[in-house]
């Protein structure tokens, strides 16, 4: 199982430039997240999809798009980037059952806007 | 509004001693999970250990602990016999009851071991 993937790994991107962000899980799970994290503030829900076909705003979902392209993949779309999303971003998944509801998450992508 | 909050920033700890990093917590929940993440240079975030709410129990895996006083929203981590490998920023973070799953993270401790 490879668990969660990401890519890319690194991306720079000039302001007002766009780029979508890839997800995908092999572990079968319902639910998937994607996260920002910044300097000092933790990891930030940006939007999730609790299941396939569905997908809701988190804390900082300013600026950013997502598609739950099928039941393994979830893309996060910047139309056109700022500065402000200079950030690290993780996927994760979790199979919204049991009682743990543990996450589990991508190696990260680390954005670059300049 | 759940909130989670890691008042330490930096904590650092010699080899083969014991270290304990905060979180407190703010809900009106009563079945919730809570969880510490560790995440080491590489990035990766690996799940270091989880309290169900409703357990009275300290859980514990292998060297780590945790300290859950569920009446003072606090959550602490004792890590034991510190190891250079447990060097990472360690993350706290909230589950509530929904079936969203959605997680809310603490701002992070930066541990670091001495030899």
């Amino acid at each position: 199982n490879a668990g969660v993937t990401q890519t890319p790994k690194f991306q720079v991107l000039k302001t007002g430039q766009s780029m979508t962000l890839q997800c995908a899980q092999d572990m079968n799970h319902n639910s998937m997240y994607w996260y920002r994290q910044d300097p000092g503030m933790g990891l930030r829900l940006i939007y999730y999809s609790a299941s396939e076909g569905t997908t809701d705003k988190g804390e900082v979902p300013n600026g950013y798009n997502v598609s739950r392209l099928n039941k393994r993949e979830f893309s996060l779309r910047l139309e056109s980037a700022a500065p402000s999303q200079t950030s690290v971003y993780f996927c994760a998944s979790s199979d919204g059952q049991g009682t743990s509801y543990e996450q589990y998450f991508g190696p990260g992508t680390r954005l670059t806007v300049t | 509004a759940q909130t989670v909050t890691q008042s330490q920033p930096e904590m650092s700890v010699q080899e083969a001693e014991t270290v304990t990093l905060s979180c407190t917590y703010d809900t009106s929940e009563s079945d919730y999970y809570l969880f510490w993440y560790k995440q080491p240079p590489s990035r990766q975030m690996i799940l270091v250990i989880r309290q169900e709410a409703y357990k009275q129990q300290n859980a514990t895996e292998n060297r780590f602990s945790v300290n859950f006083q569920k009446a003072a929203k606090s959550f602490s981590l004792k890590i034991s016999d510190s190891q250079l490998g447990d060097a990472a920023m360690y993350f706290c973070a909230y589950r509530g009851s929904s079936n969203t799953g959605k997680l809310i993270f603490g701002q992070g401790t930066t541990l670091q071991v001495k030899p």
